[in-house]
């Protein structure tokens, strides 16, 4: 079972659309939960940065972590063909951890 | 002013060549990263350094050789290209007291023929 696993989609949605994106991840000792974008061509920038479990929001983007079944979501409200790229999640267990590990990512697209 | 700049952005060579991938941060950050993304987009770290010195070395061949002359540049020596190596390679860097928060740059769009 790979460390972070996530759909990789594609998911295609009309604009103004709520859009859920999601991992589950394996190693218990993972502390930190990330979101990252990629649009085309471009490189992975850091979107959302949660610490252990709860939610955190920023607009219209909100990161839920839930460790006890070891999932981590993504909701973005009220969709906009700006959000069209690629969504990745992350992980590491901080202390001397310098390693993030990668879901695979999801490709969405938002249609206008 | 770009944070984190990787040249150059696309790279064709023939199998058995050498090449070399530069990247430089002017972010005063002090760990940079080398990551290989695959044509299915996944994400994996080949190396870091901090503070010039080496701190991860995954699984990589040892055709592929880092090198950190100071803590604003990471360099990517590559030896014998083969075919497999053809990817998007990316540089990061960030601050070692909060290493979740990558900055990356572009990529390197490599093509090995």
């Amino acid at each position: 079972q790979k460390e972070v696993e996530q759909d990789p989609g594609p998911l295609s949605v009309p604009e103004g659309a709520i859009v859920s994106l999601n991992c589950t991840y394996s190693n218990s000792a993972f502390q930190y939960f990330m979101w990252y974008r990629q649009y085309s061509r471009k490189g992975p920038e850091l979107l959302m940065y949660t610490y252990s479990s709860g939610n955190k929001e920023d607009g219209r983007f909100t990161a839920q972590v839930d460790k006890s079944s070891k999932y981590i979501s993504l909701f973005i409200r009220d969709s906009q063909p700006s959000d069209s790229a690629t969504y990745l999640c992350a992980t590491h267990s901080g202390g001397s951890n310098y390693k993030l590990t990668f879901g695979k990512g999801t490709l969405l697209t938002v249609n206008p | 002013d770009t944070a984190v700049s990787q040249t150059p952005k696309y790279l064709v060579t023939q199998m058995g060549n050498d090449k070399s991938i530069k990247c430089e941060q002017n972010l005063g950050h002090d760990t940079m990263y080398w990551y290989k993304q695959d044509s299915k987009k996944f994400l994996k770290i080949m190396f870091s350094y901090n503070n010039k010195e080496l701190i991860i070395n995954e699984t990589v061949p040892n055709r592929f050789s880092p090198k950190s002359p100071d803590k604003a540049h990471l360099n990517l020596h590559i030896n014998s290209l083969e075919l497999g190596d053809s990817a998007v390679y990316f540089c990061a860097s960030s601050q070692s007291i909060d290493r979740a928060k990558l900055f990356f740059g572009s990529g390197t769009q490599l093509s090995v023929l």
